[in-house]
Parts: C-alpha cells; structure tokens; sequence
C-alpha cells in the first residue's frame, strides 16, 4: 500500500524560507502528480502545486512566485520550498498523490486518493 | 480564476440522507471528486469522476454516492451516522486543482 512520508521544519521566523518533502513509499513514483496542498487554521484546502516523475511542473497561479516544487526521482521524494514567509503562511501543509485521467477528448478528471499526515508549520517572531 | 461554491453547513439526523452541493459555472464541462476530513486527520477521497467509490483497503461505504446534472454536483449519504459528521469539499481540475470552500457536516 503506498505511503506519503512528510518532514520539515515546523516553526519559522519571518522572512525564512519554508522547506518540505515529502517520500513515496511501496508503490509506483512515475504516472502520477505529486502534490502540496495547504490548509490555514480553521479554513479549507488550498492546492499549492503539482510535479510528476518528469519535473513536469503546475503551480496554483495566487502563488506561483514565492513557490517552488522538486523532484528527485531516483529516491522517490517531490520537495515544497515557499520564500519569504510571513505569518499568513501559517497552515498544515499535506503532500498528496494526484491522478489525472483522460475521460475523453481533452476533458480529464482529477482526483488525489493518498495523501501524507500533514505537517503543521507556524511562521511567529 | 474559477470558483467552487459549497454551502458553509449541512445539518441531518442520524439515519436520515445528507445532500452536499458543489456548483460553479461550466461545472458541467468538468469531473468532480468529493473529500471527507475529520478534525485533525488528513482528507479522505470518499468520490471521484462524479459518481465513483474508490474500493481497496480504504473502501468508502456504500451510502456515499456522487451525482452530476448541469453546473451542481451533489454527495450524497444514505443513513447517516454520527460517524459521518465531517467537512466536506469538492474538488474539480480547471488546468489547476480546484477546492469548493468546504460544508461541515453535523448530525443532530
């Protein structure tokens, strides 16, 4: 059964730079999207971004310029870094894994069936 | 940028059914797949392409169900049980993943 392993620091000051990864366990790296989702105290879910095998990259557009997602392949692990963090990035951040699936034509359908166990990170000074 | 809209709760007494919209303009154009999270755990796919259950170790229940007509999709739980009580979201793919804001389920 595959499983996402997550680990990073959890208590940043301001202006630092979060830094996260996230490793697959007992199944397939390739044909899939990696993804980061993100969930602020008491708020919904925030997708933040997507990496397959290839480095094939897309990134949620609101935050496309503080974030950026790696992969490293051969040891089955995707990475999350978001730069200058302020207070509002304050959230618990989840790896997942994404399946795109082609229903017909250009239409896809898109659903992510395993996810990591979250990692709470607060940005305080 | 596109936008799921859920209601912010969803009230229903045990054993009875508990319908959870999600619509958003041209949704018909689009696949939706549904979450469930409890307090302090990770989301749980419970729906994808609309209507399917995922099976496997982590199979959803039965009384879960997915439908699709027009721009609003809707989970659907048949009997609910207190252990259902959870937030909900959809989720679609618009060249980007896309959440609904969530409904919490409570069961009175």
């Amino acid at each position: 059964q595959v499983q996402l392993q997550q680990w990073g620091a959890g208590l940043l000051k301001p202006s630092e730079t979060l830094s996260l990864t996230c490793a697959v366990y007992g199944g397939s790296f390739s044909g899939y999207y990696w993804s980061w989702v993100r969930q602020s105290p008491g708020k919904g879910l925030e997708w933040i971004g997507e990496i397959n095998h290839t480095g094939n990259i897309n990134y949620n557009p609101s935050l496309k310029s503080r974030v950026t997602i790696s992969v490293d392949t051969p040891k089955n692990q995707f990475s999350l870094k978001l730069s200058s963090v302020t207070a509002a990035v304050t959230s618990v951040y989840y790896c997942a894994r994404g399946n795109m699936v082609q229903a017909w034509g250009q239409t896809y359908y898109y659903y992510m069936d395993v996810w990591g166990k979250g990692t709470t990170v607060t940005v305080s000074s | 940028s596109y936008e799921l809209t859920q209601p912010p709760s969803v009230s229903v007494s045990p054993g009875q059914t508990a319908s959870i919209t999600c619509s958003a303009e041209k949704l018909g154009d689009k696949y939706v797949c549904w979450y469930q999270q409890k307090p302090g755990q990770s989301p749980v796919l419970v729906i994808y392409q609309d209507s399917e259950r995922p099976s496997g170790i982590s199979g959803i229940p039965e009384r879960f169900s997915g439908s699709h007509s027009g721009n609003t999709a809707t989970l659907t739980i048949g009997g609910t049980q207190a252990i259902d009580e959870a937030d909900y979201y959809c989720q679609t793919w618009d060249r980007n993943v896309v959440f609904g804001g969530g409904t919490k389920l409570t069961v009175l």
